[in-house]
């Protein structure tokens, strides 16, 4: 069964101050998405990584896809408060977009 | 573009009732999947549609059943409503048969609350 874990599950930062979030996955799986979610909202696409190596940068957000070490990262630069939300990274390996194992989740909470 | 839509926002059943949530994918999409998102967890799968027809099931009991209709729209049908079955649901849409990598849609999702 397919597992996919991030870490930290909470995590509280300063404005300016630049940090990583980590999902490991437990399968083989070269396609990797991660989602923003805001409270009582639904999940917005941020990045689509599909090939060992990839990464993707948008803003103050940027992803890469490590499929040998299983491991995707998020990277926050110099945070603002807008970032404060729940970031979902989710693997995919059935071959088709829409059937995605999610991991547990890291809420973000960026302090003035 | 509407994008992808779900009815009703909020609904408030008890145990042991019945619950049909529906969804309507964006233009264009053919493929619809449900997700649950219990509070503080990640959204869990729990079946896809394509073609009218069931093509992949999660991990959820036979409570939980679902249709497509000719306009690729789908319901999601709960049977008797257990406490735990309290959550977000979430219907995403995509194209193609489900075989376009870049391109899923969720909806704003569905907040179902079982006393």
């Amino acid at each position: 069964e397919l597992k996919v874990e991030q870490n930290p599950l909470f995590l509280s930062m300063q404005e300016g101050k630049n940090y990583t979030i980590y999902c490991n996955y437990s399968t083989t799986s070269d396609r990797l998405y991660w989602y923003r979610q805001d409270p009582g909202k639904s999940l917005e696409s941020l990045f689509v990584l599909l090939s060992n190596g990839a990464v993707k940068q948008e803003g103050r957000l940027m992803a890469s896809l490590d499929t040998k070490a299983r491991l995707s990262t998020l990277h926050i630069t110099a945070a603002v408060h807008d970032l404060s939300a729940t970031y979902f990274c989710a693997v995919d390996t059935t071959g088709t977009a829409s059937k995605l194992t999610f991991g547990t989740g890291t809420r973000l909470q960026v302090t003035l | 573009d509407a994008g992808v839509t779900q009815s009703p926002t909020h609904l408030i059943k008890t145990r042991g009732q019945q619950v049909t949530l529906r969804c309507s994918p964006k233009s264009g999409h053919d493929t619809v999947s449900w997700y649950q998102q219990a509070l503080g967890q990640g959204p869990q799968f729990i079946f896809q549609y394509y073609e009218e027809e069931e093509r992949q099931r999660g991990n959820f009991p036979d409570r939980f059943s679902g249709h497509q209709f000719p306009n690729y729209s789908s319901e999601l049908n709960v049977n008797a409503l257990l406490l735990g079955d309290s959550a977000l649901y979430l219907c995403a849409s995509s194209p193609l048969g489900g075989t376009s990598y870049n391109e899923q849609f969720f909806g704003p999702g569905t907040r179902l609350t079982v006393l």
